[in-house]
C-alpha cells in the first residue's frame, strides 16, 4: 500500500524554524488533512497535531500544521534541543480503506 | 489518565502464532476505534489494522490481510492482534493506539519471528 511522503532528514539550528512536509494525494492527504507525531529515540510516538491544525493538551503553540492540496506541513518555530526527534504524518487513505504513514523525518537540531 | 499496556511479544519461529493484548484505562474504551500500528527495527511506522467501536468493522494492512485478525472485549476493555502465519519480516515493535488520531500509544510488545 502507498504511503505518504518525507524527505528523510531535516537539519536546522537552534531557535530556526523548520518546516517538514508530507506529500500524498486526493485520495488522502487531499481529503483528510494529516496528523503529525513526534518520535524519540526508544519512546513510543506522540501525537503533536491533528485534523490539521488542532493541538492536543500540552502541546507546544510552537508548532502548528497547514495543507496546501496534497502537501501537508509541520512548522516548528524557535527550534530547541528537545525538538530533535523523528516526525510522522498519517492520515486515511479512503481509496484503499487503510492509515498511512509518512516515512518519517529525522530532525536534527544543530 | 490514559493507560494503554500491551502483553504477549516475544519469540516465535516463523510460521508460528502469537496473540498480543492490550489493556486499556483511563478513558471510555466502548467509545473509540482502537489500532495496532507497528516499526520493524529501525525503520518507521506501519499501521496494521483497526477495529470499530462495537467490532463490527475492521480494516488491515495488504500484509497481514489473511493473516492477522484484530478484535476486542469491551467488558474487559482489551484489544487483541491474533498473528498467524508469521514471517521474518513480520518483526517489529508493536503499538495500540486510541483513535481517530492517534492520540494515544501503549509502550509496545517486541515481536521477533526467527528460527
Amino acid at each position: 500500500q502507498a504511503g505518504l511522503t518525507q524527505p528523510p532528514s531535516v537539519s536546522k539550528g537552534l531557535r530556526q524554524t523548520a518546516t517538514l512536509t508530507c506529500t500524498g494525494n486526493s485520495n488522502n492527504v487531499g481529503q483528510q488533512g494529516a496528523a503529525w507525531l513526534q518520535q524519540h529515540q526508544g519512546h513510543p510516538p506522540k501525537l503533536l497535531l491533528y485534523k490539521n491544525n488542532n493541538r492536543p493538551s500540552g502541546i507546544s503553540e510552537r508548532l502548528s500544521a497547514s495543507r496546501s492540496g496534497n502537501t501537508a506541513s509541520l512548522t516548528i518555530t524557535g527550534l530547541q534541543p528537545e525538538d530533535e526527534a523523528d516526525y510522522y504524518c498519517s492520515t486515511w487513505d479512503s481509496s484503499l480503506s487503510a492509515w498511512v504513514f509518512g516515512g518519517g523525518t529525522k530532525l536534527t537540531v544543530l | 489518565e490514559v493507560q494503554l499496556v500491551e502483553s504477549g511479544g516475544g519469540l516465535v519461529q516463523p510460521g508460528g502464532s502469537l496473540t498480543l493484548s492490550c489493556a486499556a484505562s483511563g478513558f471510555t474504551f466502548t467509545s473509540y476505534w482502537m489500532s495496532w500500528v507497528r516499526q520493524a527495527p529501525g525503520k518507521g511506522l506501519e499501521w496494521v489494522a483497526n477495529i470499530r467501536q462495537d467490532g463490527g468493522e475492521k480494516y488491515y494492512v495488504d500484509s497481514v490481510r489473511g493473516r492477522f485478525t484484530i478484535s476486542r472485549d469491551n467488558a474487559k476493555n482489551s484489544l487483541y492482534l491474533q498473528m498467524d502465519s508469521l514471517r521474518a519480516e513480520d518483526t517489529a515493535i508493536y503499538y495500540c493506539a486510541k483513535m481517530p488520531d492517534f492520540d494515544y500509544w501503549g509502550q509496545g510488545a517486541l515481536v521477533t519471528v526467527s528460527s
